[in-house]
């Protein structure tokens, strides 16, 4: 079982429209949750960061918390072409700053 | 502020020779970080320096080792080259421990 499983898509959704993420990690000590967006070619950028459970909303985008089901989405509302990205799912567990991230899911929002 | 500055951000090197990477993390970050990213197997984690010292290490072979000095600038060397090691290698800076990373551009390392 991998730590951080993400679907690797491509995601498909219409501009306008909510895209939905979602991402599961297996080591329960996780503390800090992270979504990155990385364009062909670029580097990660990072998008949310959550720490507790719940919903944390930034502009168009929302990141959810699970701990007890060890679930972490993010949503985007308002979809645009340029939201087109792979989006990489991050957990942090123990010390230090050692990321563990999941294999991305590529977004793609069309005209 | 400046961001996490990569060099170079392109290697061509031949199997067998050694490279060296830097990366200067944002004023006043301690924290560095290394990510080797290739398509088949992701993001995966090199190691991490903090205040000098390696505080984490990944599932790599001895060939790859990083070193930090005291203004927080990070080197990374990758020794005896395999076609293997082709890959985008990520620099990432954090302020303290549990803030996020702040990536660099990376360096393209490509091993002929």
């Amino acid at each position: 079982q991998k730590e951080v499983e993400q679907n690797s898509g491509p995601l498909s959704v219409p501009e306008g429209a909510i895209a939905s993420l979602n991402c599961t990690y297996s080591d329960r000590g996780s503390q800090s949750f992270f979504w990155y967006r990385q364009y062909s070619g670029k580097s990660p950028e990072l998008i949310m960061s959550i720490y507790s459970n719940g919903d944390k909303e930034d502009g168009r985008f929302t990141a959810q918390l699970n701990k007890a089901s060890q679930y972490v989405s993010l949503l985007i509302r308002d979809s645009q072409p340029s939201d087109s990205a792979t989006y990489l799912c991050a957990v942090r567990g123990g010390g230090g700053n050692k990321l563990t991230f999941g294999t991305g899911t590529q977004l793609k929002v069309e005209l | 502020k400046a961001g996490v500055t990569q060099t170079p951000r392109y290697l061509i090197k031949t199997r067998g020779q050694q490279v060296t990477l830097s990366c200067s993390p944002i004023s006043g970050h301690r924290s560095v970080s290394w990510y080797q990213q290739t398509p088949g197997q992701g993001l995966q984690f090199l190691f991490e320096y903090f205040s000098e010292t390696q505080r984490n290490k990944g599932n790599f072979p001895g060939r790859f080792s990083g070193r930090q000095f005291s203004n927080s600038r990070s080197e990374m060397n990758v020794s005896t080259l395999e076609l293997g090691d082709s890959a985008l290698y990520l620099c990432a800076s954090s302020s303290e421990d549990n803030s996020p990373l702040h990536f660099g551009n990376g360096t393209r390392l490509t091993v002929t």
